[in-house]
Formats: C-alpha cells, structure tokens, sequence
C-alpha cells in the first residue's frame, strides 16, 4: 500500500521568495517519487523525479527535492519563485521497480506567486 | 515526436448519453492510465490497460464505465449513461514500463447537462 500527503492545498509566495511545497509518502517498499506540475486547462508534465541514488534531485525550472528516507519526504523547492511558477504541484509515489506498480498522487498544491 | 493525444478536449452530453474518450499514447508506449480529477480532489487512478490487456480497474466505477486498448488505435474509455456526477477532466497518460514515469495528454473535459 502507498500514500502520499501533501500539506497545504494552497501556498502564496512573493516574486523572488523561496518556494517550499511538502510532500510525505508511505510506501511498504523502496518508493519512486515524483513532482508534476499542471498548468490550467493543461495536463500534468513531470518536474522531477527519484528512483535510485543521489537523494537531491534537480529538475526543470530551477526545481529541485530531495528524497529523505528518515522523515518519508520529498519536499519541493525552489530558491526564488517566478511569476511563471503559479500553477497546480502534484506529489506522486510508486513502489518502484519490477512489474507494474501503481502510481499514487497526492491531492495537489497550488501555488499563488504574488508579484 | 507527438505526445500523449487525447480527443476531444471537450465534451458535452446531456444526463443518458454515451461519452467516449479517446487517448493515442506516446510512440513506442504500450502502457496507458486513464484518470479523473475534480476539483479540490487532485487525481484519482480509475484504470491501467496494456495492448489488449485491462491490468487493473480497481479505480473504476463497477456500472457505466469500460476501457479499452485495442492492438490497433487509441484508448477509449467510454461512460453509459452519463449522470452530473460524471462531469470531470479525464486524463490519459502512457509510459513505455521503465520507472513508471508516465507521460501526460492535455485531458477531456467532460460536462454533463
């Protein structure tokens, strides 16, 4: 069985400010984590993601998560926020590896950049 | 490269119709999910097919709703009867079966009147 949850339906930050969205999972196996972010009328493009290795993760746009196994986090960041941010993330797990596995996505968090 | 296709982007139907979802996957994916989001309530998982194959429909509605993935052309998910309730954005997504990335269509907004 997996989870994920992601606290806070709706995070404002000021143009320039640090963008921090949170997510934390469960999962009964070694996860795959993975950051979606949707624009309106759009559908869902990958940001980021981590299966194996190196816990930080860099994505497109200036976003990076890191995958902390201690907290089951990977929260999302960005280190100054551009208007062009202001969309809908989406937190997603699955188990991994090895056949099919389902993939899990939290319910979304939108982000407001306030110029 | 095309990406993930869906049509149409929108549609309507009137409370007793049938509304049939079409979803071409990316080249070379022979994977593809079908999701449903309403607001305020993020993505929920209705059904995973592989060519000719329904691999889960633990997120389906057990009435109305049926997928499909023929050997030959797209997706379809088709809704008998459609009630308001079914009125949603249904998304398709594909991935080729390696690190479950899975890539997204633009969806189908569905209204019911």
């Amino acid at each position: 069985a997996q989870s994920v949850t992601q606290l806070g339906s709706h995070v404002s930050v000021s143009e320039g400010a640090l963008v921090l969205l949170r997510c934390n999972y469960s999962s009964s196996v070694p996860p795959y984590l993975f950051w979606y972010v949707q624009y309106p009328n759009q559908g869902l493009q990958l940001l980021l993601k981590y299966t194996t290795g190196a816990t930080l993760v860099k994505g497109i746009n200036g976003f990076e998560a890191e995958f902390k196994k201690s907290e089951t986090s990977f929260h999302l960041t960005k280190p100054s926020a551009h208007m062009s941010d202001a969309a809908e993330y989406f937190c997603a797990v699955s188990g991994g590896s090895g056949g099919y596995q389902k993939v899990t996505f939290g319910t979304g968090t939108k982000l407001q950049v306030i110029p | 490269n095309a990406g993930v296709m869906q049509n149409p982007r929108h549609l309507v139907r009137r409370r007793g119709q049938e509304a049939r979802l079409r979803c071409s996957p990316m080249k070379g994916h022979s994977h593809v999910y079908w999701y449903r989001q309403l607001p305020e309530e993020g993505l929920k998982f209705m059904v995973y097919l592989q060519k000719e194959n329904i691999i889960d429909e633990s997120g389906m509605p057990k009435e109305r709703f049926s997928a499909e993935f023929p050997k030959e052309g797209p997706s379809i998910l088709r809704i008998q009867q459609v009630v308001r309730g079914d009125s949603a954005a249904y998304f398709c997504a594909s991935h080729r079966g390696d690190y479950n990335e899975q890539f997204f269509g633009p969806g189908t907004r569905l209204t019911v009147l």
